[in-house]
């Protein structure tokens, strides 16, 4: 058990629907990752935020975003899902300051289907 | 971030040791090598780093090569349980704010009885 948490560990929803999926990170840890691994994407990195605040941006899409609240949850949206879409979404956590990148520890992650 | 090549896929006797190479020849001075695996859709598992002296922890052991161009990770008693997809990433430890992992296609080891 790594102490980071997802929820929910499933989700099926609808071509142009709007999904929201939660990440806990360990205890302590400020910073925050989202990472999408499809079928033939492999583990692609979505986006980081540190202590509330958006630190660095990879692969995401427009219609996705996020937001790290005070209590250090995390939040990923997506809008206007596609078939495409479909995969597994991961959140991680690190310890460090300023968005310094130390060990990540993931979550289980969410399945997301969308038909 | 320094490129690593990894082989595709390996094969381990369970109880043996297993040996799984990384090659990253362009590796600069102050990039760490890490290395997660990732069983079965679960999410990615840290399991060890190292700067240029060989490390162990209660997972595995690395063994980093001199000139720091190749490191091994060894699992000294592999079990059905190791089966994943290992992947071993080059990087600075403090890469200001963008500390996210670049993950390559890693190797598939495949432990059986």
């Amino acid at each position: 058990d790594s102490g980071v948490t997802q929820t929910p560990k499933h989700l099926i929803t609808a071509t142009g629907q709007r999904v929201t999926l939660r990440c806990s990170p360990r205890s302590g840890d400020l910073s925050v990752y989202w990472y999408q691994q499809s079928l033939d994407q492999g583990l692609q990195f979505l986006i980081q935020y540190y202590n509330g605040e958006e630190r660095a941006k990879g692969n995401i899409l427009e219609r996705f975003s996020a937001q790290q609240f005070p209590d250090l949850h995390s939040e990923l949206n997506l809008s206007s899902l596609e078939l495409g879409d479909s995969a597994l979404y991961f959140c991680a956590s690190s310890a460090g300051s300023q968005g310094v990148g130390y060990e990540q520890y993931f979550g289980p992650g969410t399945r997301l289907t969308v038909t | 971030d320094a490129k690593t090549t990894q082989p595709t896929s390996m094969d381990c006797a369970e109880g043996r040791a297993a040996n799984l190479p990384c090659n990253h020849s362009t590796i600069s001075g102050n990039e760490y090598v890490y290395w997660y695996r990732q069983i079965h859709s679960q999410g990615p598992q840290y399991i060890i780093h190292g700067l240029k002296n060989n490390e162990t922890n209660e997972m595995a052991s690395l063994i980093i090569t001199e000139d720091r161009k190749s490191s091994t990770l060894i699992l000294p008693h592999a079990t059905l349980r190791d089966t994943a997809v290992y992947y071993c990433i080059v990087r600075l430890r403090d890469r200001g704010s963008q500390g996210n992992l670049i993950f390559g296609k890693g190797t598939k080891l495949s432990v059986k009885p």
